[in-house]
């Protein structure tokens, strides 16, 4: 059906606060990836889920981030005590497969931490 | 040896005229390489891909060109058009991993 939804899609954080940003990838898509994309650069990886297995994640930047997708579909991606450096866009994508499929980004959570 | 270097950083072209944005990677083990479109607000895109054992792919206007000797990749778009203004991403990936490693990006405006 729709395309990978995400929510909220602008999220503002004072410093040291936690958020939940939420990701529905599309239904049937067993692979789920978040990604922080900085102003003005290209999406970086931060997580990979193959159904609810985490199976990636190196590109988490500290322990202060926290992903899951405990049934398999809608995943969340957790920031405690938010920092300033933590102001990005993360995006969510997600794709039928692993290596060698498309990637289907939805449009992102701009956070803003003041 | 993960970089994926992009130019031009942004790129202004008239109407009707080509737009090429150029992408250099270093890890030869990368075997996919996917270019997206972002506009403003939205998430990225896949315009068009390319895999490393044909050394040209169109569709449509896009057209990517690849040249594995050097390393190198490219995009173009033939008969720019205002539609087109947005930010282009190149990337790269090896088979049996998943993960895009994503150029800059090239904020490209098409004046009408």
């Amino acid at each position: 059906g729709a395309g990978v939804s995400q929510s909220p899609r602008y999220k503002v954080a004072k410093r040291g606060q936690d958020v939940a940003l939420r990701c529905d990838p599309i239904s049937g898509h067993v692979s789920l990836f978040w990604y922080q994309q900085a102003l003005g650069q290209g999406p970086e990886f931060l997580t990979y889920f193959q159904n609810e297995a985490q199976l990636d994640k190196s590109g988490l930047p500290s322990d202060r981030f926290f992903a899951e997708r405990p049934e398999g579909s809608v995943s969340t991606l957790k920031i405690q005590r938010t920092q300033q450096e933590d102001s990005a866009v993360y995006l969510c994508a997600s794709s039928l497969g692993g290596s060698g499929y498309e990637q289907y980004f939805g449009p992102g959570t701009r956070l803003t931490v003041t | 040896q993960q970089q994926v270097k992009q130019s031009p950083q942004s790129l202004i072209v008239q109407k009707g005229g080509i737009s090429i944005i150029n992408c250099a990677y270093e890890n030869t083990a990368f075997d996919y390489f996917p270019w997206y479109q972002q506009f403003p607000g939205k998430g990225p895109a896949l315009l068009i891909a390319i895999r490393p054992d044909v050394s040209e792919k169109k569709e449509g206007r896009f057209t990517i060109s690849f040249n594995k000797s050097a390393k190198q990749f490219s995009l173009h778009i033939m008969d720019s058009q205002p539609g087109d203004s947005a930010t282009y991403f190149c990337a790269a990936s090896r088979t049996g991993t998943y993960k895009y490693i994503f150029g800059t990006g090239t904020r490209l405006k098409v004046l009408a």
